[in-house]
């Protein structure tokens, strides 16, 4: 199994809303990541997840909470977005080596409005 | 940190010409230099990958180059089909879990 899993595919949601988004992977990776894509750009890294714990945190809004329960799963909980979060989020893992090629989901488009 | 430069944003080539692809990036620990394609409304997919102790990489149709003492690393696609048309991603990183810096994209559009 060579796949990352994202749910939902597609979400629309309110300022006020609260809403998590979800990536599953059963490749035994231990590195997991949460990037934000806008249209016409390139992937923006948001966290990474290391052996289940936050080793990186790009400066993103306390809107955004990532959370990792276990080595398979990993959420980004999303609460009182703001019209310019609306993106494509592409979850990705890879082996927490260094230099090992990181799997992309298929991404969740979000559209807060 | 790291920048990544990726040159044209946009590149037409005709079907079963060559196409290239241009990056810099900043940092000279960085070591190792994937390439993504990204086709409309899908996710970026690895297509070829090069590491700091490799100069050159090659699968079929698709090459890679890298110039460490310029900081430089290009793809090459041969012989264009219809079904190269999309956007392509050059990245760099160099810490252990893979933290990955993109560059800008280049769209490219193969005409038949």
């Amino acid at each position: 199994d060579t796949e990352v899993t994202q749910t939902p595919k597609h979400l629309v949601m309110g300022m006020t809303n609260k809403k998590s988004l979800k990536c599953e992977q059963h490749m035994g990776h231990r590195a997991m990541y949460w990037y934000k894509q806008k249209a016409k750009k390139p992937p923006e890294l948001m966290f990474v997840y290391s052996y289940e714990k936050l080793s990186i945190n790009e400066s993103v809004p306390s809107r955004f909470s990532p959370e990792c329960p276990n080595s398979s799963l990993l959420n980004l909980h999303l609460h009182a977005l703001q019209p310019e979060d609306s993106a494509l989020y592409l979850c990705a893992s890879s082996l927490p080596e260094r230099n090992t090629e990181a799997f992309f989901g298929q991404g969740t488009r979000l559209t807060v409005v | 940190g790291e920048n990544v430069e990726q040159h044209p944003s946009t590149l037409s080539v005709q079907e079963g010409d060559s196409a290239v692809i241009k990056c810099t990036y900043s940092d000279s620990a960085s070591n190792y230099f994937p390439w993504y394609k990204q086709e409309l409304g899908k996710r970026p997919q690895l297509i070829i990958d090069i590491r700091s102790n490799v100069g050159e990489k090659k699968d079929q149709r698709i090459a890679v180059t890298l110039n460490k003492t310029a900081k430089h690393f290009s793809l090459h696609i041969t012989e264009t089909q219809p079904e190269d048309s999309a956007v392509y991603f050059c990245a760099a990183s160099k810490t252990a879990g893979n933290k990955l810096t993109f560059g800008g994209g280049t769209r490219v559009l193969v005409k038949p």
